[in-house]
């Protein structure tokens, strides 16, 4: 089945400084990844969708200068948090869909980021 | 209105019985179906992937969809305590959508599931 590696699985930093997590599937390409940020029991809250080769398409809300985007290629997507603060402590978790598939494919996640921000 | 709506339980069963989770939805575009289990601290992982009306079976699961009432359902059978999770349902429209031609899926808010052992 198709399979999407997030890394780091955890990371704890201090204030003010940049966290970069990526996303990589492994056995398919994708065109599209989206990036979620999911708070503790509660669902997924979509917060940019990444556009391989393209600029990425971000949530109202969500500070484009904040949550940087990266998708150099079929295959790896990168969202830097920049100047992180504790309030960006949160589990993120990418996704992504196969791309070449003229229907709607399902959505395959990674295992998620939970980030800490002392 | 939300667009999809799902029950966030918790919903708590014993050992061995049939669990039945559900979803609504209001926008008659969607054609695609999915539902996911989230274990604490994990990514979604997919279950069962649907198109159009029906039911489709692999295992002890049954995803069911009926287009005429907007309603999909989840069915598990002979429940495990390692069924225990946050069941996600999705949805989305046939092709991509919006001025950046991307594809938008729409997410249950969960149901957490609790079987008992």
């Amino acid at each position: 089945g198709a399979v999407v590696s997030q890394h780091p699985s955890r990371v704890i930093c201090k204030s003010g400084t940049s966290v970069k997590i990526e996303c990589r599937s492994l056995d398919f390409q994708a065109t599209t990844m989206f990036w979620y940020r999911q708070f503790p029991k509660q669902s997924l809250m979509l917060m940019a969708t990444s556009n391989e080769g393209s600029k990425a398409t971000y949530e109202q809300g969500v500070e484009k200068d904040k949550f940087l985007i990266n998708h150099a290629s079929l295959t790896l997507s990168t969202l830097t948090v920049t100047s992180a603060h504790p309030e960006d402590s949160s589990f993120y978790i990418c996704s992504a869909r196969e791309t070449g598939n003229r229907y709607n494919s399902p959505l395959h996640f990674g295992n998620g980021t939970r980030l800490t921000v002392t | 209105q939300k667009e999809v709506e799902q029950d966030p339980g918790p919903l708590s069963v014993p050992e061995g019985a049939i669990v039945s989770l559900n979803c609504t939805y209001s926008n008659s575009a969607f054609q695609y179906f999915m539902w996911y289990r989230q274990y604490s601290r994990k990514g979604p992982e997919l279950l069962m992937y649907t198109y159009s009306s029906g039911n489709k079976e692999d295992g002890r699961f049954t995803a069911q969809v009926d287009k005429s009432s907007k309603y999909i359902s989840l069915f598990i059978r002979d429940s495990q305590p390692s069924d225990s999770a946050t069941y996600l349902c999705a949805m989305s429209e046939p092709g991509p959508r919006g001025a950046s031609g991307t594809y938008k899926y729409i997410f249950g808010t969960g149901t957490r599931l609790k079987v008992l052992a």
